[in-house]
């Protein structure tokens, strides 16, 4: 019951900014929208929430639309070590969280 | 201060067993949540425990259980073994109580079903 949409993939040239979309048309008022990340399959990291107003923290940007259906994550200035897989997650009741299928980030020297 | 520990890292069983995967929290972390990952499903939600009683509950058949103890450490039982459990089994905690803060993942445990 994934209720985020995201590219299988993307590349991204090293020290540029990385913008990684996600689609959640199907939020709710009060659900939240997570980022994390996986690197080969260890456990996911956090990487940034967000309700409604868009949020910086010292890893990445997270931009919400107005009507929250989608967001954009940033990673300002990719590095090789940003390659991993990075899940847009939908918050539900509790802490149940909505993983989508991922997109893959290719950092590229 | 320590992460979330899963223990064991890797096992191996073969179909028809059961297998036992534990999860110590964070200190002070009154929530703990099992997700599976598999290469054909992804990250999906198991179960979450919260101060010892099951709070959440995902799609799963009732082989997989689950337990939490007044230390909030928690585990998982999945019973007579089917090769399709094969998968990487993440905990995660949080303080819980329906906040809005992140969940923070072991490393998790890596099942192999022969």
């Amino acid at each position: 019951d994934a209720k985020t949409t995201q590219p299988p993939s993307m590349d991204c040239a090293e020290g540029r900014a990385a913008n990684l979309p996600c689609n959640h048309s199907t939020i709710s008022g009060n659900e939240y929208v997570y980022w994390y990340r996986q690197i080969h399959s260890q456990g996911p990291q956090y990487i940034i929430h967000g309700l409604k107003n868009n949020e910086t923290n010292e890893m990445a940007s997270l931009i919400i639309t107005e009507d929250r259906k989608s967001s954009t994550l940033i990673l300002p200035h990719a590095t090789l070590r940003d390659t991993a897989v990075y899940y847009c997650i939908v918050r539900g009741n509790g802490n149940q969280f909505y993983f989508g299928t991922g997109t893959s980030l290719t950092v590229i020297p | 201060k320590a992460g979330v520990t899963q223990t064991p890292r890797y096992l191996i069983k073969t179909r028809g067993q059961q297998v036992t995967l534990s999860c110590s929290p964070i200190s002070g972390h009154r929530s703990v949540s099992w997700y599976q990952q598999t290469p054909g499903q992804g990250l999906q939600f198991l179960f979450e425990y919260f101060s010892e009683t099951q709070r959440n509950k995902g799609n799963f058949p009732g082989r997989f259980s689950g337990r939490q103890f007044s230390n909030s450490r928690s585990e998982m039982n999945v019973s007579t073994l089917e090769l399709g459990d094969s998968a990487l089994y993440l905990c995660a905690s949080s303080f819980g109580d329906r906040d809005t803060g992140e969940l923070f993942f072991g490393e998790g445990s890596r099942l192999t079903v022969l």
